[in-house]
């Protein structure tokens, strides 16, 4: 069955600080794909980025980076120099066949506080 | 880049009314549609899948006669909740998904706050 487990329900940290959001997933699949959503108190989900189970090469995206790493099935996301603006609640999601599907499985979800 | 509008955001009704809420993709073609709930605190769980022209699939849990999807149109998917009563008081999500510019697209909308009094 498919599962997104995101161990760490809250974060706090100050501000300049480096924090990695964990996430581990489960799936029978071959091909699936992985999501990181940030959602703002308005509710809106913020699409971060979206990886195939083909390509576990890191990403890095201005202060964003990304770890992918099928040995272990986790997906972790690092905000490096974190600012009070990157306070949210981030999900980690899972799509099995995306070309067929788009039917997401959310993670709990991690909620971020960046302290001044 | 592909946009989907959801309207209303923010809805407050009496308990026993129905709602509509509307989920629109502006700028391509949806051919299925999702409809996700999220309670306070929560994550977001889906609650049903719908394509174009024919009936939704709804998850494990989800009253099929409270929630009646809706999709119409390939731009159009429709959620109503039928006789609402507080505890069905949430954030309802869409998410789209279809083609534009030759290129896969899943969009979510903005989500539509639901308050049953």
């Amino acid at each position: 069955a498919q599962k997104v487990t995101q161990a760490q329900t809250e974060i706090s940290v100050v501000e300049k600080e480096d924090v990695t959001l964990d996430c581990v997933y489960e799936t029978r699949d071959t091909t699936y794909y992985l999501f990181w959503y940030k959602q703002p108190p308005s509710g809106e989900l913020v699409f971060l980025i979206r990886r195939n189970s083909f390509d576990e090469q890191n990403e890095i995206s201005g202060r964003y980076s990304w770890n992918f790493q099928k040995s272990t099935s986790s997906f972790n996301f690092t905000i490096t120099a974190s600012q009070v603006v990157d306070s949210a609640v981030y999900f980690c999601a899972l799509s099995e066949g995306y070309n067929q599907g788009g039917k997401l499985i959310f993670g709990q979800g991690t909620e971020l506080s960046v302290k001044p | 880049g592909a946009v989907v509008s959801q309207h209303p955001s923010r809805v407050i009704c009496k308990s026993g009314t129905s709602v509509k809420i509307e989920c629109r993709s502006l700028d391509f073609q949806a051919t299925t549609m999702f409809w996700y709930r999220q309670f306070p605190k929560q994550s977001l769980m889906l609650m049903a899948t719908s394509n174009e022209g024919s009936k939704a699939t709804y998850e494990q849990g989800v009253e099929k006669d409270k929630f009646l999807i809706n999709h119409a149109s390939l731009t159009l998917s429709t959620l109503t909740v039928t006789s609402a009563h507080p505890e069905d008081s949430s954030f309802y999500i869409c998410s789209a998904r279809g083609r534009r510019s030759g290129a896969n697209v899943l969009t979510f909308g903005a989500g539509s706050r639901l308050t049953v009094l």
